[in-house]
């Protein structure tokens, strides 16, 4: 889920299970969806996006679902391994009205942590 | 390829001076961007371009500027530093056509 203070809200899975990571989007008008991944010391990472007018994508062990009715977004990762720990955001865009690639309103980020 | 390259990767500042953060990509990318990241409020977008001579701004651009004189290059000038622009910057780009923004490896600036 999402944060409002300092403290990322952390998820912890064994190697191997399944994770689900969500996130609240704000803006109704949003038809664009993004997930990073960011390691420690590094710059996020593209992971998987998903259009407003489809409700789930898959890519390889990832797997996006996106409720507009509630407007909630979650990610779940298959498999879990330990390189899979990191902080993962969700970002969120209304392309009509940015017209562009630029203005994504990223959320605060979830901490997966994987335990062996 | 390089990618998004950032220089330097860490900096300290006295409160008023000035710097400038470097961004470089060999994408081709016509849109770059650059955010702040701070503990528990995610990634905020300062400036941004969609091409070379242009750019506008984002969410927090105030006490920073930015030019596109190229296509490579989008450097962010802190003009006068204050301690509330500690953070970690990103610099970013991505093509026009499509969303997925690369980062770069990010600068760690701290303002005393």
């Amino acid at each position: 889920g999402e944060s409002v203070g300092l403290h990322l809200p952390t998820l912890s899975v064994q190697e191997g299970d399944n994770s689900i990571i969500n996130c609240a989007y704000s803006n109704s008008a949003s038809d664009y969806f993004i997930w990073y991944k960011q390691e420690s010391g590094k710059g996020p990472q593209f992971i998987i996006d998903i259009r407003s007018n489809m409700d789930k994508r898959q890519g390889q062990r990832v797997t996006v679902l996106l409720n507009k009715t509630v407007k909630h977004l979650s990610l779940q990762i298959a498999a879990t391994q330990p390189g899979d720990s990191a902080v993962y955001f969700c970002a969120e865009m209304d392309s009509i009205l940015t017209g562009g690639g630029n203005k994504l309103t990223f959320g605060t980020g979830t901490q997966l942590k994987v335990e062996l | 390829n390089a990618g998004v390259t950032q220089t330097p990767k860490f900096q300290v500042l006295k409160t008023g001076q000035s710097m400038t953060l470097q961004c470089a990509q060999d994408m081709n990318h016509e849109y770059m961007s650059w955010y702040r990241q701070d503990p528990g409020m995610g990634l905020r977008l300062i400036h941004y371009s969609v091409g070379a001579g242009i750019t506008d701004q984002g969410e927090v651009p105030n006490g920073y500027n930015v030019s596109r004189s190229t296509t490579e290059d989008f450097p962010l000038r802190l003009l006068s530093a204050a301690p509330s622009q500690t953070s970690v910057y990103f610099c970013a780009s991505s093509f026009s056509q499509t969303y997925e923004q690369y980062f770069g490896p990010g600068t760690r600036l701290t303002v005393t």
